[in-house]
């Protein structure tokens, strides 16, 4: 159990171009879920908390009108990377809170962004 | 930010040995949770630990925790291959609602 998904794994795209990645939760609700950024052998860092009906809430320095969150269903986040440039190219990971266990999060398999 | 360190930054260790990582942390926390990553992929749960906990075991894992001196270990005992990953722990603050807040994590390597 505990099973989240991403979509896509890789995406290549030009500068300019915006870019959508999916974040489902496959066997449970999650009322929120995370994403996050990660460079090459660096930690993770979160970007933002993911509510189901509401705004997300970002962290400091993350431009919320860069980086568009929706959380329309109790399994589905959206990270949306609008007007991507090269220094957006990045690892983004989603996870996905459990709150029948003591609010562990699981993670999704990560989308490798490369902008051109 | 960052709220933990991690050390060593790197381990190599031949396969069969016992790999110790230590975690560090600067606030009080709720629960300290250990992941594992391989390289390019997502993290996978391992373990969590809450504040009113010393030890914890988890099949070849053994995590302690040490409230008094804000810092966790993460030991896998008996070493296989395919234990070569980055391991991250991560807090839930006290007060802090639920993100977690990962240290700068360890680079295992275990070599045949």
């Amino acid at each position: 159990g505990a099973v989240v998904s991403q979509h896509p794994s890789r995406v290549i795209c030009k500068s300019g171009t915006s870019v959508k990645i999916e974040c489902r939760s496959l066997d449970f609700q999650a009322t929120t879920m995370f994403w996050y950024r990660q460079f090459p052998k660096q930690s993770l860092m979160l970007m933002a908390t993911s509510n189901e009906g509401s705004k997300a809430t970002y962290e400091q320095g993350v431009e919320k009108d860069k980086f568009l969150i929706n959380h329309a269903s109790l399994t589905l986040s959206t990270l949306t990377v609008t007007s991507a440039h090269p220094e957006d190219s990045s690892f983004y990971i989603c996870s996905a809170e459990w709150l029948a266990g003591d609010n562990e999060q699981f993670f999704g398999p990560g989308t490798r962004l490369t902008v051109l | 930010s960052q709220q933990g360190e991690e050390d060593p930054q790197a381990l190599s260790i031949q396969e069969g040995e016992n790999a110790t990582m230590n975690c560090s942390y600067k606030t009080s926390i709720n629960n300290l949770q250990w992941y594992r990553q391989n390289s390019g992929r997502g993290l996978v749960h391992l373990i969590l630990i809450r504040s009113n906990e010393r030890e914890k075991h988890s099949g070849r894992l053994r995590v302690t925790l040490d409230t008094s001196k804000k810092s966790s270990s993460l030991l896998i005992t008996a070493s296989r291959a395919a234990d070569t990953a980055s391991y991250f722990c991560a807090t839930i603050l006290a007060g802090g609602g639920n993100k977690l807040t990962f240290g700068t994590g360890t680079q295992l390597k275990v070599e045949l």
